[in-house]
């Protein structure tokens, strides 16, 4: 059961683009919704999260545009640079117990930009 | 760097037989997670302890184990090997934050 579904599957934006990577939860347990970057050969990296009480949060050229009500967020990468080329995952962990970094993942977007 | 290292690197090996994987976590974290990343199914949660204690477990195979030791750092054994368990296999460890730490990761490569 894929608790987390993320789109598009790539992405390819020109230099200055704005990038935009959409995901969807089910559970409404879920309470917290971290961004992860990931380039070839290295492990996933914390880049931006979240958490249902606010509807947006930016930090530099990263946002994320959260609807608790649609059940949906999204990554918004402004000014988007040739570096910001990886995987980026979406990502959701469900609130209570001990478990904490029992986190669910979305597929990936791989994200190309071109100079 | 996360500060969490995971040795070998890169693993091949023959179906049917046994490989382990080692993970250290950053200093001082007492959890430690470990990750199955492939091409079809993304990045799956195996299993989760907590300073040498299971803590939860995801979609891990039977023929799957782990175990954390006193010292913290963390090992995945991976028994009667088939071709479809080739993948990255990723450790995380953190605090008592929602925030993880990944390794750099070990490919496995089973043929």
């Amino acid at each position: 059961q894929q608790q987390v579904k993320q789109s598009p599957q790539s992405l390819i934006v020109q230099k200055g683009g704005i990038s935009i990577i959409n995901c969807a939860y089910e559970n409404t347990a879920f309470d917290y919704f971290p961004w992860y970057q990931q380039f070839p050969g290295k492990g996933p990296a914390l880049l931006i999260a979240i958490r249902p009480d606010v509807s947006e949060k930016k930090e530099g050229r990263f946002t994320i545009s959260f609807n608790k009500s649609a059940k949906q967020f999204s990554l918004h990468i402004m000014d988007s640079q040739p570096g910001d080329s990886a995987t980026y995952f979406c990502a959701a962990r469900r609130a209570g117990g001990t478990s904490y970094g029992k986190l669910t993942f979305g597929q990936g977007t791989i994200l190309t930009v071109h100079p | 760097d996360s500060g969490v290292t995971q040795t070998p690197k890169h693993l091949i090996t023959a179906t049917g037989q046994r490989v382990t994987l080692r993970c250290s976590p950053r200093s001082g974290d007492l959890s430690v997670y470990w990750y199955q990343q492939s091409l079809d199914q993304g990045l799956q949660f195996l299993i989760q302890y907590y300073n040498g204690e299971e803590r939860a477990k995801g979609n891990i195979l039977e023929r799957f184990s782990a175990q954390q030791f006193p010292d913290l750092h963390s090992e995945l054994n991976l028994s009667s090997l088939e071709l479809g368990d080739s993948a990255l296999y990723f450790c995380a460890s953190s605090d008592l934050g929602p925030r993880l730490y990944f390794g750099p990761g070990t490919r496995l490569t089973v043929l």
